[in-house]
């Protein structure tokens, strides 16, 4: 059974910094990773997918990075800013059995701070 | 723009009373996803459509049901709605089931 998680739970930088996310999954054949932003009490806007060949993907300010066989992705935010405060959830598809299965991590929780 | 779009945004029932959310897209995706999220949690998959195939998960509790009438439209009834069925309800859809994921902006469920 795949397993997501996403470390640390809660981080909050000062406005500017560049920042890392963190997500590490358990098993390895994935068909992509989907990273979400939540802003409290609403839905999930997608950032970024990441197709299981990709190494990683950019848009704007940006980055998804994914090692599959270490199980690992990282996202990364450049020159943050208070607009980034959100929660930050990564979301993976699996690549046989089921590809609706999508197995979500419960998320780090962004604060930045002006 | 294309969108998913549910309704309503919030919605209080009571213990045992039913209710129906309702979620519509006009991406024209084959694909349409309920999941449950409950405060500080990961997204939970309710059950999905692949157009008018219904697949449900298996630990999705038989007081939830759910409707997909056309392409857009797909519906969520909680038949005898618990205190424990207090949650974000996020519908979700995609072109194909392996495509990205694009979600509306949720219903939050109270019960009293």
């Amino acid at each position: 059974k795949q397993e997501v998680t996403q470390i640390p739970a809660a981080l909050s930088v000062p406005e500017g910094e560049n920042l890392v996310l963190n997500c590490s999954f358990t098993d390895s054949a994935i068909y992509n990773l989907q990273w979400f932003r939540q802003d409290p009490g609403k839905g999930l806007t997608s950032l970024l997918l990441i197709q299981s060949s990709q190494r990683e993907q950019t848009s704007g300010r940006l980055n998804a990075s994914l090692d599959k066989s270490s199980g690992r992705s990282t996202l990364y935010i450049a020159a943050s800013q208070p607009g980034d405060s959100a929660t930050y959830l990564c979301a993976v598809r699996p690549n046989s059995g089921g590809y609706q299965k999508v197995t979500f991590g419960t998320g780090t929780k962004l604060q930045v701070i002006p | 723009d294309a969108m998913v779009i549910q309704n309503p945004r919030y919605q209080v029932t009571q213990f045992g009373k039913p209710v129906t959310l309702s979620c519509s897209q006009t991406l024209n995706h084959n694909v349409m996803y309920w999941y449950q999220q409950k405060s500080s949690q990961a997204p939970k998959l309710l059950f999905h459509y692949y157009d008018k195939d219904f697949n449900n998960e298996a630990d999705t509790p038989d007081n939830f049901q759910s409707r997909r009438p056309n392409t857009s439209f797909c519906f969520l009834d909680i038949r005898s709605p618990g205190l424990g069925d207090a949650a974000m309800y996020l519908c979700a859809t995609s072109r194909e089931s392996r495509n990205e994921q694009y979600f509306g902006p949720g219903t939050r469920l109270t019960v009293t």
